[in-house]
């Protein structure tokens, strides 16, 4: 069974503070997916990384994927009230199915 | 370009019951998933339709079934409704398998 864990599970912290959320398994995957989701909606795809060892940045936000497509990590620098949510990472297995990750939940304090 | 529109938001039933969840993906899109969120379990994979054929179903009980009609719109049916039913209904629909766009989800409550 794929499992996707995911750590710390809550933060929180002060504006401008930066912090790291990792996600971890035991199995390789064909791609991994980050998400945010706020209280009553569905997740919105951040970004999606393919090639091991992999780093794309989205303004303050900063993904990599390790070289061996078994981890992944979610750099936030500065954070802002605006970035609280329950952020999750997916990993691609098989033919469009996803495993999700257990989730880490953000709260930026102004 | 619409999104992943799912219908109804809410939706109270009683134990035994049965429910339609629908899902309208979003145009070009092919293959719609589904998932229950839950506390407890977090984001679980039901199942995922491509060109109205389901090609990979997850570890849930057959009181779980869907279907996908010939304009990629899908239905997610459960029967006999458990109490551990209640959870958010999350329908996603992707044009290439590294995206997974989301609705707003149905959020269940079964009493």
């Amino acid at each position: 069974t794929q499992l996707l864990e995911q750590s710390p599970q809550f933060l929180s912290i002060q504006e401008g503070e930066n912090l790291t959320v990792y996600c971890n398994s035991s199995s390789v995957f064909s791609s991994l997916q980050w998400y945010r989701q706020e209280p009553g909606e569905g997740p919105v795809l951040l970004v999606t990384v393919v090639t091991g060892g992999e780093v794309k940045k989205l303004k303050r936000l900063t993904f990599q994927f390790g070289d061996a497509r078994k981890d992944s990590s979610l750099h936030i620098t500065a954070a802002q009230p605006g970035d609280t949510g329950l952020y999750l990472c997916a990993g691609a297995s098989g033919t469009y199915k996803y495993i999700f990750g257990t989730g880490t939940r953000l709260k930026v304090l102004a | 370009k619409a999104g992943v529109t799912q219908t109804p938001r809410y939706l109270i039933k009683t134990r035994g019951q049965q429910v339609t969840l629908s899902c309208s993906p979003i145009s070009g899109h092919r293959s719609v998933s589904w998932y229950q969120q839950t506390p407890g379990q977090g984001l679980q994979f039901l199942f995922e339709y491509f060109s109205e054929t389901q090609r990979n179903k997850g570890n849930f009980p057959g009181r779980f079934s869907g279907r996908q009609f010939s304009n990629s719109r899908s239905e997610m049916n459960v029967s006999t409704l458990e109490l551990g039913d209640s959870a958010l209904y999350l329908c996603a629909s992707s044009f290439k398998r590294d995206e997974a766009f989301f609705g707003q989800g149905t959020r269940l409550t079964v009493v």
